[in-house]
């Protein structure tokens, strides 16, 4: 069974710019949580999708967006890019259940200019 | 979530045992202990999880004290590819923050030759 993937690896951008990242989790996964990771803040939890519906969020700017779609497929996007929002961005997906694993991806790892 | 508590780093002989502790005193009854690791810039990876039992896979065994206050991870034989920080997570097995990890600093533990 494949792994969570995400898309694309690594991404330069400059200030005031948008990003979408895109996720794909593991086959059945209705759970995606994504993640933000910089040096200083650590791993932080920015929101999670579940069917379609976004059903917890974490304590980031609006300029922080999600969605996900009917396959479970997700994406987020930040706006008006800022020079601290360089981080690695991980996306996790889970099945629901007692056990509530999380599978990680490999990330994205975004630098802003 | 309940609270941990790691120490930042640890330093452990290669072919001997990895004995990672995690203080966790404000848990609640419904809480599991989850592990992960994160290898240099990967993400994030799930090794186990418990209650109140004892556990052990494949990849490691968890000890959790009878009062839940505290439990230790251990790497039978680590090798230096167990290098990584390991985090110690508290959360509810199920319910609606299914999806959602909150990460402290983890400790860094380094496997030497």
């Amino acid at each position: 069974k494949a792994g969570v993937t995400q898309t694309p690896r690594y991404l330069i951008k400059t200030r005031g710019q948008q990003v979408t990242l895109s996720c794909s989790p593991i086959s059945g996964h209705r759970s995606v949580s994504w993640y933000q990771q910089t040096p200083g803040q650590g791993l932080q939890f920015l929101f999670e999708y579940f069917s379609e519906t976004q059903r917890n969020k974490g304590n980031f700017p609006g300029r922080f967006s999600g969605r996900q779609f009917s396959n479970s497929r997700s994406e987020m996007n930040v706006s008006t890019l800022e020079l601290g929002d360089s981080a690695l961005y991980l996306c996790a997906s889970s099945l629901e259940g007692v056990k509530n694993i999380q599978y990680f991806g490999a990330g994205t790892r975004l630098s802003v200019l | 979530d309940a609270k941990t508590t790691q120490p930042p780093s640890m330093d452990c002989a290669e072919g001997r045992a990895a004995n990672l502790p995690c203080n966790h005193s404000t848990i609640s009854g419904n809480e599991y202990v989850y592990w992960y690791r994160q290898i240099h810039s990967q993400g994030p990876q799930y090794i186990i999880h418990g209650l109140k039992n004892n556990e052990t896979n494949e990849m490691a065994s968890l000890i959790i004290t009878e009062d839940r206050k505290s439990s230790t991870l251990i790497l039978p034989h680590a090798t230096l590819r167990d290098t990584a920080v390991y985090y110690c997570i508290v959360r509810a097995g199920g319910g609606s923050n299914t999806g959602k990890l909150i990460f402290g600093q983890g400790t860094t533990l380094q496997v030497k030759p």
